[in-house]
């Protein structure tokens, strides 16, 4: 199946500092990317929609100008969270839509953690 | 509103019996489905997929589901669990009708194969 890669895969902050978050299909070209974040033991809540090109969609009670997301090519799209608190500590994954194969693959997702 | 429903949060069986995961979903028109698995601290693996065509679909792991257009439904089966099968399954479901949306998913399911 496709793949779709995410870097870093754990990243470790201070309070205030902004951490970016890459998300990158590897053989497949994604006009469509999604962000979502997990919390323990729970489903996925998507944040956003990127489309590449035009700016993110972003679901109700998702700060757009805390969670920035960048979608410049076919196949790399950027999640940055700026000022990060530790309430913003969780596991984030990125999703990337192969059109062709009408099927979303996921990255193996970002733990943040702010200190 | 459109939905996905996992009735069970944990199902648990012995290795070698058949395992049963249970989804229904509830959404207009004839929608995409798709079942994922996801093992601890990591991303989501896509297992397998409903377009059209014929009801029963396999998928990766020896895994399949059944579209049950009359119930709704799109159960996930496995002949015979292996104790490596532990994980949490996610059902998700896409509105054909809805090019661009993010896949709406179930709560998951956590699945405990015992030896």
């Amino acid at each position: 199946g496709a793949v779709v890669s995410q870097h870093p895969s754990r990243v470790i902050c201070k309070s205030g500092t902004s951490v970016k978050i890459e998300c990158r299909s590897l053989d497949f070209q994604a006009t469509t990317m999604f962000w979502y974040r997990q919390f323990p033991k729970q489903s996925l809540m998507l944040m956003a929609t990127s489309n590449e090109g035009s700016k993110a969609t972003y679901e109700q009670g998702v700060e757009k100008d805390k969670f920035l997301i960048n979608h410049a090519s076919l196949t790399l799209s950027t999640l940055t969270v700026t000022s990060a608190h530790p309430e913003d500590s969780s596991f984030y994954i990125c999703s990337a839509r192969d059109g062709a194969a009408l099927t979303q693959y996921f990255g193996p997702g970002t733990r943040l953690t702010v200190l | 509103a459109q939905s996905v429903a996992q009735p069970e949060d944990q199902v648990n069986v012995a290795e070698g019996n058949p395992l049963t995961v249970k989804c229904t979903y509830s959404v207009s028109g004839n929608p995409y489905l798709f079942w994922y698995v996801q093992y601890p601290n990591r991303g989501l693996q896509f297992l397998l997929k409903y377009i059209t065509g014929d009801n029963l679909v396999k998928g990766s792991y020896g895994f399949e589901a059944e579209f049950n257009k009359s119930q709704t439904s799109f159960h996930l089966k496995k002949p015979s669990a292996l104790v490596s099968d532990s994980a949490l399954y996610f059902c998700a479901v896409r509105p054909n009708n809805q090019a661009g949306t993010a896949l709406i998913f179930g709560k998951g399911t956590t699945l405990s194969v015992s030896s």
